[in-house]
C-alpha cells in the first residue's frame, strides 16, 4: 500500500483537460513544497513533468500544470493528446522518510 | 549528456545477496549537490523509494528495509553500488537509480536509468 492516494484510473477525450489527485499528509504533502510528478510508459522509465508542487522543467509541455491545497496535490493535464496515454505517480519528499510516491494513475485516453 | 545505466544479475534465488550497480556518466558523483537514488518497481504495481547516497557520502534508507539494504559508491568507477540481503519472491521488481541534483532543497529525480528487472525464484 503506498503513501501516497491517487486514484487508479482516469480518462478523457482527446482535447479535454483532467485531474489527478494524490493524497497524502501533514507529513508529507502538506508538510513540504516537493511534490513532483512523473510519467512512465509501457516499459519505460519514469520522466518527471512538475517538480516543487508547481514547476515545470525545461522542454515539458505547458499542458502540465501542477498545484496543491492542504494535503492533496494535484496534476491537471490539458489539451489531452494521445501520447499523454500512461501512468502518472506522484512523489513527495517526507523528511525522515525521504521520498514516498502516490500508488499510480492510469490515464486513458478515449 | 547524463546517462545512468544499472547492471546486476537477471535472477536470484530466495534468501540470497542482490548487488546492483549503477554506472554514471556525464557528471561526477563527487559533484556538490549530487544524491544517487534506488528505486524499484514491482511488475504492474508502483515506485518504492529504497536508498540515497549522496556526493558528501551521506547514506539514507527506507526505514522498511533499512536493515536489509547498504548502498556506497565508486567514486574512481563513478558507480553506485546497492546491496539488498536476504532476497525474497516479493522483491522481484525493476530496479531504477534516479540522480537528484540538490539545490537549495532536496527536490526531484531528473535523471533515471533504464531499470534492471531483477526475478528472485528458486
Amino acid at each position: 500500500q503506498s503513501a501516497l492516494t491517487q486514484p487508479a484510473s482516469v480518462s478523457g477525450s482527446p482535447g479535454q483537460s483532467i485531474t489527478i489527485s494524490c493524497t497524502g499528509t501533514s507529513s508529507d504533502v502538506g508538510n513540504y513544497k516537493l511534490v513532483s510528478w512523473y510519467q512512465q510508459h509501457p516499459g519505460k522509465a519514469p520522466k518527471v513533468i512538475i517538480y516543487e508542487d508547481n514547476k515545470r522543467p525545461s522542454g515539458i509541455s505547458t499542458r502540465f500544470s501542477g498545484s496543491k491545497s492542504g494535503n492533496t496535490a494535484s496534476l491537471t493535464i490539458s489539451g489531452l493528446q494521445a501520447a499523454d496515454e500512461a501512468d502518472y505517480y506522484c512523489c513527495s519528499y517526507a523528511g525522515s522518510r525521504e521520498f514516498v510516491f502516490g500508488g499510480g494513475t492510469k490515464v486513458t485516453v478515449l | 549528456q547524463v546517462t545512468l545505466r544499472e547492471s546486476g544479475p537477471a535472477l536470484v534465488k530466495p534468501t540470497q545477496t542482490l548487488t546492483l550497480t549503477c554506472t554514471c556518466s556525464g557528471f561526477s558523483l563527487n559533484s556538490d549537490g549530487m544524491c544517487m537514488n534506488w528505486i524499484r518497481q514491482p511488475p504492474g504495481k508502483a515506485l518504492e523509494w529504497l536508498a540515497r547516497i549522496d556526493w558528501d557520502d551521506a547514506k539514507f534508507y527506507s526505514p522498511s528495509l533499512k536493515t536489509r539494504l547498504t548502498i556506497s559508491k565508486d567514486t574512481s568507477k563513478n558507480q553506485v553500488v546497492l546491496t539488498m540481503t536476504n532476497m525474497d519472491p516479493v522483491d522481484t521488481a525493476t530496479y531504477y537509480c534516479a540522480r537528484i541534483v540538490r539545490g537549495m532543497t532536496i527536490s526531484y529525480f531528473d535523471s533515471w536509468g533504464q531499470g534492471a528487472l531483477v526475478t528472485v525464484s528458486s
